[in-house]
């Protein structure tokens, strides 16, 4: 069974940082890559970064580009988001999400697994 | 930039009934990339239907997508109970690398 668990979320004060982890369970995970997703609360869900299966392509949102870094260690199953500079406006749920991938005669792309998310409030 | 723009904001529908959400994108897109995803208070999402119109493993049929170019549709049959939710469409892209729609919050009427 597919399973992916964040942790190391919490309230932490403006301009503080912090450093979320999933673990994976139950697939290989050095072949998929791997994303977070946030949701504020009462809002949607906004893409945060993807990192593919080896680290070698790596993509952030505009709204956290120099402040966050995506990172995966493959030995240890498990997905980092390293949180710089925080702003409140980065208080949401955050979710890590495995991208499912299948071909046929294209390609199709999709996030068909999710952790229960993990909570971060930056608030003074 | 491609916006997914999503409509109605909230529809409200009893059990029994058809429901049809829309999602439209700022630009063409390739139905390989649109995805629609449903969530329920509290819980992660769950992916429903990729590449526009192919069913998730345990989706029940009574769940379909379609639609091209710049629309978009999910499309519930009859309505369950359990099928009110939000309901958010994506798209698999370049820059961004991944956009949601603003979703559609189903309501029981």
């Amino acid at each position: 069974e597919v399973q992916l668990v964040e942790s190391g979320g919490g309230l932490v004060q403006p301009g503080d940082s912090l450093r979320l982890s999933c673990a994976a369970s139950g697939f290989t995970f050095s072949s998929y890559s791997m994303n977070w997703v946030r949701q504020a609360p009462g809002k949607g869900l906004e893409w945060v970064s993807y990192i593919s299966s080896s680290s070698s392509t790596i993509y952030y949102a505009d709204s956290v580009k120099g402040r966050f870094t995506i990172s995966r260690d493959n030995a240890k199953n498990s997905l980092y988001l390293q949180m710089n500079s925080l702003r409140t406006e980065d208080t949401a749920v955050y979710y890590c999400a495995r991208e499912g991938y299948y071909y046929d005669s294209r390609a199709y792309y999709y996030f068909d697994y999710w952790g229960q998310g993990t909570l971060v409030t930056v608030s003074s | 930039e491609i916006v997914l723009t999503q409509s109605p904001g909230t529809l409200s529908l009893s059990p029994g009934e058809r429901a049809t959400l829309s999602c439209r994108a700022s630009q063409s897109v390739s139905s390989s990339f649109l995805a629609w995803y449903q969530q329920k208070p509290g819980q992660a999402p769950r992916l429903l239907i990729y590449g526009a119109s192919s069913r998730a493993t345990g989706i029940p049929d009574r769940f379909s997508g379609s639609g091209s170019g710049t629309d978009f549709t999910l499309t519930i049959s009859r309505l369950e109970p359990e099928d009110f939710a939000v309901y958010y469409c994506q798209h698999y892209g370049s820059s961004p690398h991944y956009t949601f729609g603003q979703g559609t919050k189903l309501e029981i009427k």
